[in-house]
């Protein structure tokens, strides 16, 4: 069973406040991500890390700013939502890229009205 | 821009019945992975597949890789209800540190 985990679950959120959504994990892995990905669809990455101190974009244009302060934890915030941002939101984590299983998070469902 | 695209990208079939699922890229992949996602779940690693050719056989469940590492199919036999969800395949490398999802397949096995 994987050691990753999201916060909240689901959001329901009116446009244009602030939000954090919370993903941890406790494998002690370098190598964090954020997906977007709307139901049933594929996953677009929106942001991913190194390590502490390091983040890259993803293919997806987004928004959202993520950062590195610790290893096991890789928040993504959105400053001000828009119903354009409603999507699932999921985070995962592996050892090393490449050869390794990426651990997935359960996602947080947002929804912005 | 690496692509990965799955076909069929909906497939609805009677249990008992036999499936392939395709995954196909343009471009060249140091391995790929195949994950099922439930509605609401993060998605869950079948397997890994690393050298051009390799067959990986998990239960019903059959895996290859393309000799030239840019393709790769999932074959389930006697298909249950159980299999049902949606399957992602995912390549690494090919010069970049990022891992490229695929379109999705999702697969409704009725009873």
């Amino acid at each position: 069973e994987a050691d990753i985990y999201q916060t909240p679950r689901y959001l329901v959120i009116g446009t244009g406040k602030k939000i954090t959504l919370e993903c941890s994990q406790t494998m002690g892995h370098d190598k964090m991500y954020w997906y977007q990905q709307d139901p049933g669809m594929e996953l677009h990455l929106i942001h991913y890390s190194y390590g502490v101190n390091s983040t890259e974009k993803g293919d997806l244009s987004s928004e959202s700013t993520v950062s590195r302060i610790r290893t096991e934890h890789f928040p993504l915030t959105l400053e001000s939502a828009r119903p354009s941002h409603t999507s699932q939101y999921l985070c995962a984590s592996s050892e090393n890229f490449g050869f390794n299983e990426q651990f997935f998070g359960p996602g947080t469902r947002l929804t912005v009205l | 821009t690496q692509l990965l695209e799955q076909s069929p990208q909906f497939l609805s079939i009677q249990e008992g019945e036999n499936l392939t699922v395709y995954c196909n890229s343009s471009s060249v992949f140091s391995s790929l992975q195949w994950y099922r996602q439930e509605p609401g779940e993060g998605p869950v690693l079948l397997v890994t597949v690393v050298t051009g050719g390799e067959v990986k056989k998990l239960k019903r469940l059959t895996f290859q890789f393309g000799d030239a590492r840019k393709d790769s199919s999932l074959h389930i036999t006697a298909a249950q209800p159980g299999d049902t969800g949606l399957y992602l395949c995912a390549g690494a490398g090919g010069g970049t540190y990022k891992y490229i999802f695929g379109t999705g397949t999702r697969l409704k096995v009725l009873a």
